[in-house]
C-alpha cells in the first residue's frame, strides 16, 4: 500500500506564473488535507477536502490559492501568481475518517521556490 | 499569535543520553497532542499522541508528559540513539487530527 503521494517533489516557478501542485491519498483515504511549511517554522494548516468538496478552508489565503478533490484523480493545490513569500514546503495528508483516533498520513512533501 | 510554543530551538544529546523537549499551549480547548518526527526530505509522522484527561503516555523509549494546569507538554526521548536524529514538532488540535497548530520544530541531533 504506497504512501501519500505528492508530486513534484521540487517546482521552480517565475514571479507570476501559476503553480500545480497534485497529491493523492493513501488507498482508501477519502479525507485529505493541505499544510504549509514556511522556511524555520511549523506546519500551518490550509485546507481539508472529501471528494469533491472543500470542507474546511479556513486557513487557505483569501487570493490566489484554490484547492480541489476530484471524482476522479489526485487532490491539486493550486497557486495563481506566484510570489517569492509563497516559497515554501506544501505538505498534504491523508486519513480515512477525521477524529483523533485516526491517524493523518504526511506524504514527503512539494518544495516550491519562486525566483 | 503563536498558539503552540516549542523549546528548545536545537538540542544535541549523547547517545544513551535522555532528549526532553517542551511545548507550551494558550488554547484551553485543545484537546488532543501529538509529536511528529521529520526527518530531512520527508514529510511529518506521527510518533505519539496524548489526551489532556492522563498526564503520561509512554510508548517505548518515548513518553509524553501533560500538565494541564501549567498548559505545558513534554516528550522525553530515552536512550537516545543516532537514529534519532531529526526534526520534532508538538502540536495540538481542537477534536480533530487534521487541524493542528504546530510550534516551530527542534533539531534533535543525537552523537554517537
Amino acid at each position: 500500500n504506497a504512501g501519500v503521494m505528492q508530486n513534484p517533489r521540487h517546482l521552480v516557478r517565475r514571479r507570476g506564473q501559476e503553480a500545480r501542485l497534485r497529491c493523492s491519498p493513501m488507498k482508501g483515504h477519502s479525507h485529505v488535507y493541505w499544510y504549509r511549511q514556511l522556511p524555520e517554522e511549523g506546519l500551518k494548516f490550509m485546507v481539508y477536502l472529501q471528494k469533491e468538496n472543500i470542507i474546511d478552508e479556513s486557513g487557505m489565503p483569501k487570493e490566489r490559492f484554490s484547492a480541489e478533490f476530484p471524482k476522479e484523480g489526485p487532490s491539486i493545490l493550486r497557486i495563481q501568481q506566484v510570489v517569492r513569500g509563497d516559497s515554501a514546503a506544501y505538505f498534504c495528508a491523508s486519513s480515512s475518517m477525521t477524529g483523533t483516533n485516526t491517524e493523518a498520513f504526511f506524504g514527503q512533501g512539494t518544495r516550491l521556490t519562486v525566483v | 499569535q503563536q498558539q503552540v510554543k516549542q523549546s528548545p530551538q536545537s538540542l544535541i544529546v549523547q547517545k544513551g543520553g535522555i532528549s526532553i523537549i517542551n511545548c507550551a499551549y494558550e488554547n484551553t480547548a485543545f484537546d488532543y497532542f501529538p509529536w511528529y518526527q521529520q526527518f530531512p526530505g520527508k514529510g511529518p509522522a506521527l510518533l505519539i499522541a496524548i489526551r489532556p484527561d492522563v498526564s503520561e503516555k509512554k510508548e517505548g523509549r518515548f513518553t509524553i508528559s501533560f500538565n494541564k494546569s501549567a498548559k505545558q507538554f513534554s516528550l522525553h526521548i530515552m536512550d537516545s540513539q543516532p537514529g534519532d536524529s531529526a526534526t520534532y514538532f508538538c502540536a495540538a488540535s481542537r477534536g480533530s487530527n487534521y487541524k493542528l497548530t504546530f510550534g516551530k520544530g527542534t533539531l534533535l541531533t543525537v552523537n554517537p
